[in-house]
C-alpha cells in the first residue's frame, strides 16, 4: 500500500544539525513532488518545503529557508530534510507528504502523509 | 505575503449542515485545498482544487471558492467529522495554510 515513513528526529541543541529521511513505498516515487510540512505542539500545520518529482526544483518557507535543505534520492524512493542552524521554533512534528498530482511543477493537494516524526530543539 | 484566515471554532448540531469559510486575496486567483485533523492523527486531504473529493472521501464533504473566500461544507454532519479543518493554498511555489478551525459537533 501506499507509504511514507520518516525518522531522524530528536533532541538537538540549538544551532546544532539534524538530518530528517522518508522513505517512500507502494507508489512511483519519481513521479511526484513531495513536501515537508510541519506542526508545533498544539499548533496548526506549517509548509516547510517543496521538490519537484524530478529533484531540479526545490522551494522553502520564510521560516526555514537558507537553515534547511530538501532533497530526493529516487533511486532510493527517499526524500531528506537536512536542518542547520536549528532554532527553539523548530520544535515539531515533520511530517513528509506527497502531492496527488504527476505534473511537474503542479500542486494539487498533499494526499499521502506520513506518521511523522519528532523534533525537539532544546538546550 | 499572503494569508488565509479561518474562524477558530464552528459548531454544529448532528445531522445539520456545517459550513467552514477561509478567506483571502489569494483565493481570487488560486485554487484551494482543505485537510480534515482528529486528534492524535494525521492530516487527511478531504478536497482539492476547490471542489474535488479524493477517492475515499464521503460525498457529504463539498467545497466552494467564489471571490476571495473559500468553503468547506459538510452535509449531514456526523460526530465522525469533529476536528480540526485546515484550508490551504499556493502562492506561486509556496503552500499557505489557514490556521485551522475547530469544527464541535453537539
Amino acid at each position: 500500500q501506499v507509504q511514507l515513513v520518516e525518522s531522524g528526529g530528536g533532541v538537538v541543541q540549538p544551532g546544532r544539525s539534524l538530518r530528517l529521511s522518508c522513505a517512500a513505498s507502494g507508489f512511483t516515487f519519481s513521479s511526484h513532488g513531495m513536501h515537508w510540512v510541519r506542526q508545533a505542539p498544539g499548533k496548526g500545520v506549517e509548509w516547510v518545503a517543496v521538490i519537484w518529482s524530478d529533484g531540479t526544483n526545490k522551494y522553502y518557507g520564510d521560516s526555514v529557508k537558507g537553515r534547511f535543505t530538501i532533497s530526493r534520492d529516487n533511486s532510493k524512493n527517499t526524500l531528506y530534510l537536512q536542518m542547520d542552524s536549528l532554532r527553539v521554533g523548530d520544535t515539531a512534528v515533520y511530517y513528509c507528504t506527497r502531492d496527488l498530482t504527476r505534473v511537474k511543477g503542479d500542486y494539487y493537494g498533499m494526499d499521502v502523509w506520513g506518521q511523522g516524526t519528532t523534533v525537539t530543539v532544546s538546550s | 505575503s499572503y494569508e488565509l484566515t479561518q474562524p477558530p471554532s464552528v459548531s454544529v448540531s448532528p445531522g445539520q449542515t456545517a459550513t467552514i469559510p477561509c478567506s483571502g486575496d489569494i483565493l481570487e486567483k488560486r485554487y484551494v485545498c482543505w485537510y480534515q485533523q482528529k486528534p492524535g492523527q494525521t492530516p487527511v486531504l478531504v478536497i482539492y482544487q476547490d471542489t474535488n473529493r479524493p477517492s475515499g472521501i464521503p460525498e457529504r464533504f463539498s467545497g466552494s471558492n467564489s471571490g476571495n473566500t473559500a468553503t468547506l461544507t459538510i452535509s449531514g454532519t456526523q460526530a465522525l467529522d469533529e476536528a480540526d479543518y485546515y484550508c490551504q493554498a499556493w502562492d506561486s511555489n509556496t503552500a499557505i495554510f489557514g490556521g485551522g478551525t475547530k469544527l464541535t459537533v453537539l
